[in-house]
């Protein structure tokens, strides 16, 4: 049972223009959530997060858009860049108490920026 | 600087024999944890620890074991009961309730 998905396996953006990576939930407990991005044989390295409380996040060029009641996160990249170009993961875990110890992730979108 | 260390970084095996992957952190975070990255599947929890001599199973714990004797360090053994043991594993570890996981930059498993 898949609670955290990701349904685009890949995506091409051309540099400069918006990259929109989206990711869906399940899980209505789920009340924090976390943007990681991930280059070949490395860690995953995290980008930004959101709480349920808020429906926006912004940290420089990364956007985190949180739509509850549609149980589903955007990720928005403006510019996008070359270095950009990487694997996104979703990732999200309910409140203390409920397994907050354990985050759920998605299976990732290939983000590949053309130049 | 305080981060996380997974040796080796390649590590190769013969089907059968059981093998232990190194995980170190010098960040003092209570809740270390290891994931396993397979293509297509994301990354999936084995086992995790919120405290010293204390762990718990993940999603797909069968065929690993681990350790945690000191705050610093977990590691992983995957044995000769896990049938699909090739695969690129992570280590990561977390501090405060909300806080996120930091990674290590994992150790590549390839079993023949």
């Amino acid at each position: 049972d898949q609670q955290v998905k990701q349904n685009s396996p890949s995506l091409s953006v051309q540099e400069g223009r918006i990259s929109i990576l989206n990711c869906d939930y399940t899980n209505s407990m789920f009340d924090y959530f976390l943007w990681y991005k991930k280059y070949p044989a490395e860690g995953p390295t995290f980008l930004i997060s959101i709480s349920s409380i808020k429906d926006k996040n912004e940290d420089g060029r990364f956007t985190v858009f949180l739509n509850k009641s549609a149980k589903h996160l955007s990720l928005h990249i403006v510019p996008s860049q070359p270095g950009d170009s990487a694997v996104y993961f979703c990732a999200a875990s309910p409140p203390r108490g409920f397994g907050n110890e354990k985050l759920t992730f998605g299976t990732g979108t290939r983000l590949t920026i053309i130049p | 600087d305080g981060g996380i260390t997974q040796s080796p970084k390649y590590l190769f095996r013969k089907e059968g024999q059981n093998v232990t992957l190194s995980c170190e952190q010098n960040l003092n975070h209570d809740a270390m944890y290891w994931y396993r990255q397979d293509p297509g599947q994301g990354l999936r929890l084995i086992y995790y620890s919120q405290i010293v001599n204390d762990f718990q199973k993940g999603d797909i714990a069968e065929g690993y074991s681990v350790s945690r004797e000191k705050k610093e360090s977990f590691p992983l053994t995957v044995t000769s009961a896990q049938k699909n043991p090739t695969a690129f594993y992570l280590c990561a570890s977390k501090g405060q309730h909300n806080s996120p996981l930091h990674f290590g930059n994992g150790t590549r498993l390839t079993v023949t």
